[in-house]
């Protein structure tokens, strides 16, 4: 079973701070994605990583992958209310195979 | 509209008592799957199936049973649930005419709750 390991599980903090999140594995991954869930929905993607060392934007959202792609970071600059949620990563060892989630970042961002 | 729906969103059931919970998707996707969201444990994957007769087990297959007879359709059957199989279900899908990496289109989730 490959795992992923999320960090921070919580995070609150003040609106205009910046964040990091955390995803890691001992495995290799063909593919890592991030997700965004907001309560009573099911989860959003917002991107997808293929390859080692790629970085993607998303407006104030910078997604990472490191080099050996056995890990990933989603970094949020001057975050506001609405980023609140909860921020999942997800990587597949092999294209549609098994895919295996993180187990989440919950994200508070006061005003 | 594009969409994975699922029926029942909300179910209260007793232990013992066969149930299943259907998924469709409009989007004529070959990859299906369900997952299963616990407090602290993040999604984690049940059953998935890349095509119309085949399935593969997740991470957590153990009383869980899947069928893919058409593309469109991918009902989770719980032959006989168990309190321990309480939580909240999403069904998604991925694939399609553009390449894709996995990336998941999930649905509204339903909540399950065996007393």
């Amino acid at each position: 079973t490959q795992l992923l390991e999320q960090s921070p599980q919580f995070l609150s903090i003040q609106e205009g701070e910046n964040l990091t999140v955390y995803c890691n594995s001992s495995s290799v991954f063909s593919s890592l994605q991030w997700y965004r869930q907001e309560p009573g929905e099911g989860p959003v993607l917002l991107v997808t990583v293929v390859t080692g060392g790629e970085v993607k934007k998303l407006k104030r959202l910078t997604f990472q992958f490191g080099d050996a792609r056995k890990d990933s970071s989603l970094h949020i600059t001057a975050a506001q209310p609405g980023d609140t949620g909860l921020y999942l990563c997800a990587g597949a060892v092999v294209s549609y195979g098994k895919l295996t989630f993180g187990q989440g970042t919950i994200l508070t961002v006061h005003p | 509209e594009a969409q994975v729906t699922q029926n029942p969103r909300y179910l209260i059931t007793v232990t013992g008592k066969k149930l299943t919970v259907t998924c469709s998707q409009n989007m004529n996707h070959e990859y299906m799957s369900w997952y299963r969201q616990d407090p602290g444990l993040g999604l984690r994957q049940i059953y998935y199936s890349m095509n119309v007769e085949v399935t593969d087990k997740g991470d957590v297959p153990e009383g869980y049973k899947v069928s893919r007879k058409e593309k469109r359709n991918f009902p989770l059957i719980l032959e006989s649930p168990s309190p321990n199989q309480t939580s909240l279900y999403f069904c998604a899908s991925s694939g399609g005419d553009i390449p894709t990496y996995n990336e998941q289109f999930f649905g509204p989730g339903t909540r399950l709750t065996v007393l």
